[in-house]
């Protein structure tokens, strides 16, 4: 157990829809970073929060926000969501932003 | 632009075999952070090494062993003495020591390791 959660495990939705991934970091980490994986993409970085600020930016889409609470933990926004956002999301944390990422069972979303 | 190339897809193996992992990176960072990470049929992402771009010393840790070879950009990984239970994917990852995307991991495609009994 990496220390990291991440809820909900499945997700299912429609076309168009908006969902909500949610994240916990292990105690006393201050970064968070989400990634996407598909299988036609890979694994791709998404986004970085340290201490809730935006840390770094990667491919990630504008339907797609995120944003780190003042209690860290952090939440990933997926609106107007199409066939081609069913993937696995991972949220992965960190002491700083040049620590070792420990990452979350993931958020398997499935877009019908 | 930073790159990661795992070349084999799937390797399969018969238990108690060696099996090597191979990973190549690309970049114009001179200090750097290499990674490797195992994902199980669970599907979680399991963190087992990271390495510095200083340090080329080869890493043991029970079965597994790490080459890191700065001159041919690669970090290899091996596993001694294989077993059904290192079946999983193993992904390899590059981090740059700084810059604007300082904390991103940039994984390669993933290598699919199947060990049969």
């Amino acid at each position: 157990d990496s220390g990291v959660t991440q809820t909900p495990k499945h997700l299912i939705t429609a076309t168009g829809q908006r969902v909500t991934l949610r994240c916990s970091p292990r105690s006393g980490d201050l970064s968070v970073y989400w990634y996407q994986q598909s299988l036609d993409q890979g694994l791709q970085f998404l986004i970085q929060y340290y201490n809730g600020e935006e840390r770094a930016k990667g491919n990630i889409l504008e339907r797609f926000s995120a944003q780190q609470f003042p209690d860290l933990h952090s939440e990933l926004n997926l609106s107007s969501l199409e066939l081609g956002d069913s993937a696995l999301y991972f949220c992965a944390s960190s002491v700083g932003s040049g620590d070792i990422q420990y990452f979350g069972a993931g958020t398997r979303l499935s877009v019908l | 632009a930073q790159k990661v190339t795992q070349a084999q897809t799937e390797i399969s193996v018969v238990e108690k075999e060696d099996v090597t992992l191979d990973c190549v990176y690309e970049t114009r960072d001179t200090t750097y952070y290499l990674f490797w990470y195992k994902q199980p049929p669970s599907g979680e992402l399991v963190f087992l090494i990271r390495r510095n771009s200083f340090d080329e010393q080869n890493e043991i840790s029970g079965r597994y062993s790490w080459n890191f070879q700065k001159s041919t950009s690669s970090f290899n990984f091996t596993i001694t003495a294989s077993q059904v239970v290192d079946s999983a994917v193993y992904f390899c990852a590059l981090r740059n020591a700084g810059g604007t995307s300082y904390g991103k991991l940039t994984f390669g495609q993933g290598t699919i390791l199947t060990v049969h009994p």
